[in-house]
């Protein structure tokens, strides 16, 4: 795969369910992040991983948000007890390294509606 | 706090006319400064960016014009076509986290629907 792939592409949930989605970075890029986009919010950054790490987390809305990266690649992003607020577009984007000029390249996002 | 403002929310323009989009930041720790396309059901692409000791940097159609000292940046399209009719963002980097790095996080604007009309 070229670019980056993120799984599914609509995931549709009743309140208060968990929902997990998925984004695989293009491979052997070291940086990943995550991002939200709604329409009252604009794009927002949620997460950073440096490889399997999270430095910044500073973006999660609440606890009921959390990532993980496994083996440097693939990551998921769990969002527990689902609330309507929580219905966006979510972004996964990788780049070769960190840093202001590395860039990033986005996957086509998941669209998540909470009814 | 929005640490990017973008201008203005939608823009729609002639085919062959200049489309003009402004940004303001308001952190001066910001070191790159990319705008970034965006198609309905796409992620954002990125199309051009500027470090800030560039005052314009042109690429084709797509000129970015910097002003450091006003902390403001915009994005012109010459000969605007109709494919360009697109979401477009205007973003900064270089917040620093943990250890003196900057790990590139994106502080996006708005966002500028654009339309050319044929």
């Amino acid at each position: 795969g070229a670019g980056v792939s993120q799984s599914p592409s609509n995931k549709v949930t009743e309140k208060g369910k968990d929902v997990e989605l998925r984004c695989d970075p293009i491979s052997g890029h070291t940086a990943l992040y995550w991002y939200r986009q709604s329409l009252g919010q604009g794009l927002e950054f949620l997460i950073y991983f440096q490889g399997n790490s999270a430095p910044d987390k500073s973006g999660l809305p609440s606890d009921r948000f959390s990532a993980e990266r496994t083996g440097g690649s693939v990551s998921t992003l769990t969002i527990q007890r689902t609330q309507q607020e929580d219905s966006a577009v979510y972004l996964c984007a990788s780049s070769q390294r960190p840093g202001s000029y590395n860039e990033q390249f986005f996957g086509p996002g998941t669209r998540l509606t909470v009814l | 706090q929005q640490q990017v403002k973008q201008s203005p929310q939608s823009l729609i323009v002639q085919k062959g006319g200049i489309s003009i989009i402004n940004c303001a930041y308001e952190n001066t720790a910001f070191d790159y400064f990319p705008w970034y396309q965006q198609f309905p059901g796409k992620g954002p692409a990125l199309l051009i960016a500027i470090r800030p000791d560039v005052s314009e940097k042109k690429e084709g159609r797509f000129t970015i014009s910097f002003n450091k000292s006003a902390k403001q940046f915009s994005l012109h399209i010459m000969d605007s076509q109709p494919g360009d009719s697109a979401t477009y963002f205007c973003a900064a980097k270089g917040e620093w986290g943990a250890g003196g790095t900057s790990y590139g996080k994106l502080t996006f604007g708005q966002g500028t629907i654009l339309t050319v009309h044929p």
